[in-house]
């Protein structure tokens, strides 16, 4: 089972910033199939970006996804209120699926 | 409205049994394949089972094989969970998750509300 390592767990920034996630895999995803999705508190998770870099339906373009192989990366160019969430990484290249533990993007 | 709406939760005791079902509406049902996911409290995502649009093929998370049980009914465009055999460690949010497509491996596209299922005696 593919392991995956999110840093930091909490990252601490004020609206207007740019935020940088990174989801670090245990052996490398096959063809980039790693999702990004946000979650806030009560919610069910929301789906932001898939195949690494491809944005869901309806997504703001402020967020965009990167990487490949072992070590992925989501980036909000301009934090909006409405960003600060948990935000977690997802592979679905190999069974099982597997999600990374979440990082917590909180107002400074 | 396209929407996936979970049921069934609740307070269970160690080694005792829930069913959880998730009725969707406003899609094909039968052209989607189907999981369930699951939240514990202040913890990741974990998924935990998942069926084909046609129930040909069915997996389960090693955690839970043996004691749940996945099942569909097209005809009534709901899902099932059935967990038996209970432990303290299966308390969580339950989430019902839909894939792009009838079979494979995909990103969760569309998710319901939850259900919370808390094992304690």
């Amino acid at each position: 089972e593919i392991v995956l390592t999110q840093s930091p767990g909490t990252l601490s920034l004020s609206p207007g910033e740019r935020a940088t996630l990174s989801c670090r895999a245990s052996q490398s995803v096959s063809s980039s199939y790693l999702a990004w999705y946000q979650q806030k508190p009560g919610q069910a998770p929301r789906l932001l970006i898939y195949g690494a870099s491809s944005r869901a339906t309806g997504i703001p373009d402020r967020f965009s996804g990167s990487g490949s192989g072992t070590d992925f990366s989501l980036t909000i160019s301009r934090l909006e209120p409405e960003d600060f969430a948990v935000y977690h990484c997802l592979q679905y290249g190999s069974s099982p699926r597997t999600f990374g533990q979440g990082t917590k993007v909180e107002i400074k | 409205e396209v929407q996936l709406v979970e049921s069934g939760g609740g307070l269970a005791q160690p080694g005792g049994s829930l069913r959880l079902s998730c009725a969707a509406s406003g899609f094909t049902f039968s052209n989607y394949a189907m999981n369930w996911v699951r939240q514990a409290p202040g913890k990741g995502l974990e998924w935990v089972s998942y069926i084909s649009s046609s129930s040909t093929n069915i997996y389960y998370t090693d955690s839970v094989k043996g004691r749940f049980t996945i099942s569909r009914d097209n005809a009534k465009n709901s899902l099932y969970l059935q967990m038996n055999s209970l432990r303290d460690e299966d308390t969580a949010v339950y989430y019902c998750a839909r894939d792009p497509y009838s079979s494979g491996l995909y990103a969760f596209n569309m998710w319901g509300q939850g259900t919370m299922v808390t094992v304690s005696s």
